[in-house]
């Protein structure tokens, strides 16, 4: 079936340092890939979306690509913030039914002042 | 923009008990509606699935027996949580979306406590 791997659980981070989260996929659809951050207390907000292989999908200073060859979808953003502090995670939308999500593990994201 | 309520925020139920949860989309047709439990180590599990005027599917694991949901119009759907046990536990959200959409908008959830 479907998957998605988030390899790091947690990471912590400085003020404006440079944010990379690892995600890959497994499927044999040609999905769409998702960001959704969930702040503490509250649902998951989607991020970003793209629905292309090698587009690029850009939101609030972060961006993800899709790269159907190497199956992944990294979160990137240049310069943190303290706000940005949340868990991240990556999905994938099953073709089949939109309104069926694979999550990853979620990646917890914690920025010091 | 689309916005998705969730209510109760939070409760807390005795074991054995049921509890229902609502939710109500705001700025648009909620044609599809999904509930997912989120456990407290953050992972997902897909209740079931809801669309308006077709039947509603259930994930392996979880029953209408168990889950019923009523998704009545285009704006509202409830769940509830019928004999609660401790396993029961966690963060239930609703997702909501429009037909032509391929993006779900979660509520905040309803965080079921089970004594």
């Amino acid at each position: 079936g479907d998957s998605v791997t988030q390899k790091q659980g947690q990471v912590t981070l400085s003020e404006d340092d440079f944010l990379f989260i690892n995600c890959t996929y497994s499927t044999t659809t040609y999905p769409t890939l998702l960001w959704y951050v969930q702040y503490p207390g509250q649902g998951p907000q989607l991020l970003l979306k793209v629905t292309t292989a090698n587009n690029k999908g850009i939101s609030r200073g972060f961006e993800a690509t899709y790269d159907k060859g190497t199956t992944s979808f990294h979160l990137q953003k240049a310069s943190v913030q303290e706000s940005d502090s949340a868990v991240y995670f990556c999905a994938l939308v099953d073709p089949s039914s939109f309104s069926k999500l694979v999550f990853g593990q979620g990646t917890s994201l914690s920025v010091v002042p | 923009g689309a916005l998705v309520y969730q209510y109760p925020r939070r409760t807390i139920c005795k074991s054995g008990t049921s509890m229902r949860m609502e939710c109500q989309a705001v700025g648009f047709q909620a044609t599809s509606v999904a509930w997912y439990r989120q456990s407290p180590q953050k992972t997902f599990e897909l209740i079931a699935l809801s669309t308006v005027n077709s039947a509603i599917k259930y994930e392996q694991n979880f029953t209408q027996e168990k889950f019923p949901i009523s998704h009545p119009n285009l704006s509202f759907s409830s769940m509830t949580v019928l004999n609660a046990y401790l396993e029961d536990r966690g963060l239930y959200l609703c997702g909501a979306r429009t037909g032509h959409q391929n993006t779900l908008y979660f509520g905040a959830g309803t965080r079921l406590s089970v004594l």
